[in-house]
């Protein structure tokens, strides 16, 4: 039973480059949260995601960020004309549908991006 | 602002000693608590839960207690392993459904052998 899948591990991109980060979610689970955490701090919420849907993006920056979380394949954080400011590990995050389980969120190891 | 605070960095504990992480809250909105352990390198993994209906919840040498009065929750782990050194963290949700966590700054716990 497979934990939620996040790829690549470890991103490196010069600033003005795009970064496009994965998030296969738990099997059977069909809400997709990614959060991002800076060095020293703790994990901030960043979107909050379901099939085709974006339910909360509260957390998104106004520019340059975008999610999505297609029928098929998995969920992607989009992130164009990346800066210094945008090095940080993101993590996503999955839980089972509305009325199963708690709504406990299970991580993946997350995507570790470099901006150089 | 902080909705959710860790107000100890780290914390240093005698393995076999009881390991007492602390955590407050500011909205009065949540209802619904979450730890987590992480390793350096790696993903938060899910500890143990409580809801605002309860004030203690136990999972083995976990057990986790909501002042919700005091706005106040802590984690008591006994006794205390070498693998439980790790950051830990606290979040919150504001209903049962799916929502989205706010997590505190974590507190790094080292068990000395």
């Amino acid at each position: 039973n497979a934990g939620v899948m996040q790829n690549p591990r470890h991103l490196v991109r010069r600033r003005g480059q795009e970064a496009r980060l994965r998030c296969s979610p738990m099997k059977g689970h069909s809400h997709v949260y990614w959060y991002r955490q800076l060095p020293e701090e703790g994990l901030k919420f960043m979107v909050y995601l379901q099939k085709e849907n974006i339910i909360d993006e509260s957390g998104m920056p106004k520019e340059r960020f975008s999610a999505e979380f297609p029928k098929e394949g998995p969920s992607i954080l989009r992130i164009q004309q990346v800066v210094r400011g945008d090095s940080a590990a993101y993590f996503c995050a999955s839980s089972p549908p509305t009325g199963q389980g708690f709504g406990e969120q299970f991580f993946g190891p997350g995507t570790r991006l470099t901006v150089l | 602002d902080q909705q959710v605070k860790q107000n100890s960095p780290s914390l240093s504990v005698q393995e076999g000693r009881i390991s007492i992480l602390n955590c407050d809250y500011t909205n009065s909105m949540f209802d619904y608590f979450l730890w987590y352990k992480k390793y350096p390198a790696e993903g938060p993994t899910f500890l143990i839960s409580i809801s605002s209906i309860k004030d203690k919840n136990e999972d083995g040498r976990f057990t986790v207690f909501l002042n919700k009065s005091a706005k106040h929750l802590s984690l008591h782990i006994v006794p205390s392993q070498p693998g439980d050194s790790a950051v830990y963290f606290c979040a919150a949700r504001t209903n049962f459904g799916n929502e989205k966590l706010t997590f505190g700054t974590g507190t790094r716990l080292t068990i000395i052998p």
